[in-house]
């Protein structure tokens, strides 16, 4: 079983639009991450959550961490080209700082035509 | 800040045979991670060290999988005999933990391993 079940798993919309991805756990997390990664390439590091309820926002994307801190979503407005990747989200269930590894969801693959 | 590096980018070897890879964090980062990626998936944790001690190791790094980090900077992982079902991106990463601070782990751009 996946502890970190992302949807949709595959996206493609047409630039302009607005779209949101979720990642949703049964489990509690003390801290959740998204990161984006390109064919190739390894996972960049888009934002760290940590508080429950917390939003935070980069430019054009949205992230929300989720009051009981078992889920969160990503908005992205007026998707670009450029957003095309892979976008993963990734928990750790360690408290008081002692990370040990992250659990990552399969991933949205997300394609933004022009 | 150079971020991490790994080397090397790709590597092709026939099944049986060993293979090393090489990992450099980002420099005064304390914890350095590995991970494996196939297709289709997110990144699967397999081991990670704190300075130079291996703190936990997955299930998934069977007997044929090493991994040291001697003088508690770079790290290498090395497969022996090497099988199919090996191949995948091998990703590293490294964070800086101090005390109760919650870190944040910083991807290289990982070794994509083919095994024919």
């Amino acid at each position: 079983t996946q502890l970190l079940e992302q949807s949709p798993q595959f996206l493609s919309i047409q630039e302009g639009e607005n779209l949101t991805v979720y990642c949703n756990s049964s489990s509690v997390f003390s801290s959740l991450q998204w990161y984006r990664q390109e064919p190739g390439e390894g996972p960049v590091l888009l934002v760290t959550v940590v508080t429950g309820g917390e939003v935070k926002k980069l430019k054009r994307l949205t992230f929300q961490f989720g009051d009981a801190r078992k889920d969160s979503s990503l908005h992205i407005t007026a998707a670009q080209p450029g957003d095309t990747g892979l976008y993963l989200c990734a928990g750790d269930m360690n408290y008081g700082g002692s990370q040990g590894n992250l659990i990552f969801g399969k991933g949205t693959k997300l394609s933004v035509k022009p | 800040d150079t971020g991490v590096s790994q080397d090397p980018r790709h590597k092709i070897t026939k099944r049986g045979q060993n293979v090393t890879f090489r990992c450099d964090p980002i420099s005064e980062h304390n914890r350095l991670y590995w991970y494996r990626q196939t297709l289709g998936q997110g990144p699967e944790f397999l081991t990670y060290f704190q300075n130079e001690a291996q703190l936990e190791k997955s299930r998934l790094l069977s007997d044929r999988f090493s991994a040291e980090r001697p003088k508690g900077s770079f790290s290498t992982l090395e497969i022996q005999r090497t099988e199919q079902g090996d191949s995948a991106m091998y990703l590293c990463a490294s964070s800086l933990i101090r005390g109760l601070f919650t870190d944040t782990q910083y991807f290289g751009p990982g070794t994509r391993l083919t095994v024919l």
